[in-house]
């Protein structure tokens, strides 16, 4: 069975700064791993996915993840913090069809 | 392409009534999973259908719920009997055919915007 956990449920972090949401999976095979955004009262929007190809993977909004089988972490990030970027972030892994989820990190930017 | 498309968004329903959500895949989609999202809390898988299929349903809760795929019309997830456990988000997400000769093909899930459901 897979299995996903986010450290810390919360996070903020001033407008321009790094970001960095930790995800760590366990998985008895080759994950595919995944970071989903959801903004409020909305569903979930791909960020990127880790498919066994590249270990750092960039997605869609300056976001980047880099694949670390050794640390068995995924963990997402982007060099200068947007206003926009103020949503929840969830880390997943799937293992055949369908996708396990993290509990999710809720981010916060600071004006 | 429209999207993945779910109604309502919003449902209320009293205790022991039933509560029925539609999901329509993205044209060209024929699998379909639903999740759900309880306050707080991570999305948890409940079922994954195919046309007319339910492929695994390892997720749902024994009693009141179920799910079809028909082969016209939106994926329904049904809710009998509500109970104030059930208030919830729950998304639907669409993925197109898998071609299973290739081992372990992967298949992106496009999710819809979810529906809400308060049970009084």
């Amino acid at each position: 069975a897979q299995s996903v956990t986010q450290l810390g449920s919360h996070v903020s972090v001033s407008e321009g700064a790094l970001v960095l949401l930790r995800c760590n999976y366990s998985s008895s095979v080759p994950p595919y791993l995944f970071w989903y955004v959801q903004y409020p009262n909305q569903g979930l929007q791909l960020l990127l996915k880790y498919t066994s190809a590249a270990t750092l993977v960039k997605g869609i909004n300056g976001f980047e993840a880099e694949f670390k089988k050794s640390e068995t972490s995924f963990h997402l990030t982007k060099p200068s913090a947007h206003m926009s970027d103020a949503a929840e972030y969830f880390c997943a892994v799937s293992v055949g069809e369908k996708l396990t989820f993290g509990t999710g990190t809720r981010l916060t930017i600071i004006p | 392409n429209a999207g993945v498309m779910q109604n309502p968004r919003h449902l209320v329903r009293r205790r022991g009534q039933e509560a029925r959500l539609r999901c329509s895949p993205m044209k060209g989609h024929s699998h379909v999973y639903w999740y759900r999202q309880l306050p707080e809390e991570g999305l948890k898988f409940m079922v994954y259908l195919q046309k007319e299929n339910i492929i695994d349903e390892s997720g749902m809760p024994k009693e009141r719920f179920s799910a079809e795929f028909p082969k016209e019309g939106p994926s329904i997830l049904r809710i009998q009997q509500v109970v104030r456990g059930d208030s919830a988000a729950y998304f639907c997400a669409s993925s197109p055919v898998v071609d299973w000769d290739w081992v372990r093909r992967y298949n992106e899930q496009f999710f819809g915007p979810g529906t809400r459901l308060t049970v009084l």
